[in-house]
């Protein structure tokens, strides 16, 4: 069954670096999102991608955070300036024609 | 705001017996998602209800959708130590669109064999 792919699945990252998350969606997928989970709370939607573009993103997604999909396959979150409360699980997701959405394992990050 | 709130926020009951989670929202929405997430691994999709149906199953998993009452409810049947996990509802308002799912805080369940 197809899968969408994060790496790394921990990072650790001092205070104040940029990490760059990674996920390959399904091939035929059209629609990717990130989510994050601070630990012991909701999933909360962070973005969604769609035709090479932004389509909506949330509160949470300020001008610390970007995506890109720069090759056609990988899809990749970039947090430039990390804080504390970046700590989190950051699921990147997929979707095709269906409302049914794929997730991937998670990548979880920690800001130390 | 979508806003999904399940209930209980924590259930736990013996292996074989059946378990029931309710998931509240507050806004029209065009589908409700259940998840299952065991602990510290990812999102796994278990079932899907659009607003015009009232219920749905698949396997041991039975779902039901009161749309008048914002409220759903995931039914697991003859439940086994592997189903030992954080469940969560996801609402979609947009029905297709770009727009992520509103997700709720969860009910952890456990089976105790």
């Amino acid at each position: 069954e197809p899968e969408v792919t994060q790496t790394p699945s921990h990072q650790v990252t001092q205070m104040g670096q940029e990490v760059i998350l990674r996920c390959v969606p399904i091939s035929n997928h059209l629609y990717f999102y990130w989510y994050r989970q601070i630990l012991g709370q909701k999933v909360e939607f962070l973005v969604s991608f769609y035709n090479n573009e932004i389509s909506e993103k949330s509160e949470i997604f300020d001008d610390q955070f970007s995506v890109e999909r720069p090759d056609g396959s990988n899809f990749t979150l970039k947090i430039r300036s990390t804080k504390l409360e970046d700590s989190a699980m950051y699921f990147c997701a997929s979707r095709g024609i269906s409302y049914g959405y794929t997730f991937g394992s998670g990548t979880r990050l920690t800001v130390v | 705001s979508q806003q999904g709130e399940e209930d209980p926020q924590a259930l736990s009951i013996q292996e074989g017996e059946n378990a029931t989670m309710n998931c509240s929202y507050k806004t029209s929405i065009n589908n409700l998602q259940w998840y299952r997430q065991n602990s510290g691994r990812g999102l796994v999709h278990l079932i899907l209800i659009r607003s015009n149906e009232r219920e749905k199953h698949s396997g041991r998993l039975r779902v039901t959708l009161d749309t008048s009452k914002k409220s759903s409810s995931l039914l697991i049947t003859a439940s086994r130590a592997a189903d030992t996990a954080s469940y969560f509802c996801a609402t979609d308002w947009s029905g297709g669109g770009a727009d992520g799912l509103t997700f709720g805080k969860g009910t952890h369940l456990i089976i105790q064999p």
